[in-house]
């Protein structure tokens, strides 16, 4: 079975730091990339980027580049999402999911549970 | 960057009527147009991909069309386990983009 596990739910303060992951089993080696969301609670959602897990090529939306890294661990089937100075508006709920566009033409297909981030003070 | 526009943003119907939701590009994206439903409290779920493309699992009525900068959601026979918002997206190989979302209800 394919799915996408994110790591648990944080709270942080404003400026600390945080790594989340989004560990994948079932998956073929296979081309995919990896995409992040966002959603703000009660908000929508919002494309963050797509980092592919073979060689860490990482494509960033304009909104969140130099906001946020994107990071991969292929041995452990593993990409991280991580923020190095975290403000009360990085609260939100950040999804990932397999992107298989390149070769397949099919977008996020399997996504994970989702990770809640709560910063504050 | 590519916007999409959704419309309605809110949408309420009875069980079996048909219903339409409308996603609108800034630019054209040829068919690269996905559509999500996300219940409440859970993960997105893909519907459509490449505007008219049911993915795997997806009841019949949901169906997409469209191309270019027009694209269309309907749901006909609307069932009370639809209630949900729907997102369309625009996508290719490198980037990605979000409508604002139509939230449908059950009366």
């Amino acid at each position: 079975e394919v799915q996408l596990v994110q790591s648990g739910a944080e709270v942080r303060k404003p400026g600390e730091s945080l790594k989340i992951s989004c560990k994948a089993s079932g998956l073929s080696s296979s081309s995919y990339w990896i995409g992040w969301v966002r959603q703000v609670p009660g908000k929508g959602l919002e494309w963050m980027g797509i980092i592919d897990p073979r060689d860490s090529d990482t494509k960033y939306s304009p909104s969140f580049e130099g906001q946020v890294t994107m990071s991969a661990d292929r041995s452990s089937n593993t990409v991280y999402l991580q923020w190095g100075s975290l403000r009360a508006s990085d609260t939100a709920i950040y999804y990932c999911a397999r992107d298989t566009t390149m070769l397949r033409g099919v977008p996020f297909d399997v996504w994970g549970q989702g990770t809640l981030v709560t910063v504050s003070s | 960057d590519i916007q999409m526009t959704q419309s309605p943003s809110s949408l309420s119907a009875s069980v079996g009527d048909r219903v339409s939701i409308t996603c609108r590009a800034s630019q054209s994206i040829g068919r690269w147009l996905a559509w999500y439903q996300q219940k409440p409290g859970k993960a997105p779920e893909l519907l459509i991909h490449m505007a008219s493309s049911l993915q795997s699992g997806v009841p019949a009525r949901f169906s997409g069309s469209g191309s270019g900068t027009e694209f269309t959601l309907t749901i006909t026979n609307l069932q009370p386990d639809d209630l949900a918002t729907y997102y369309c997206q625009q996508y290719n190989s490198y980037s990605g983009t979000f409508g604002q979302g139509t939230k449908v209800e059950i009366e």
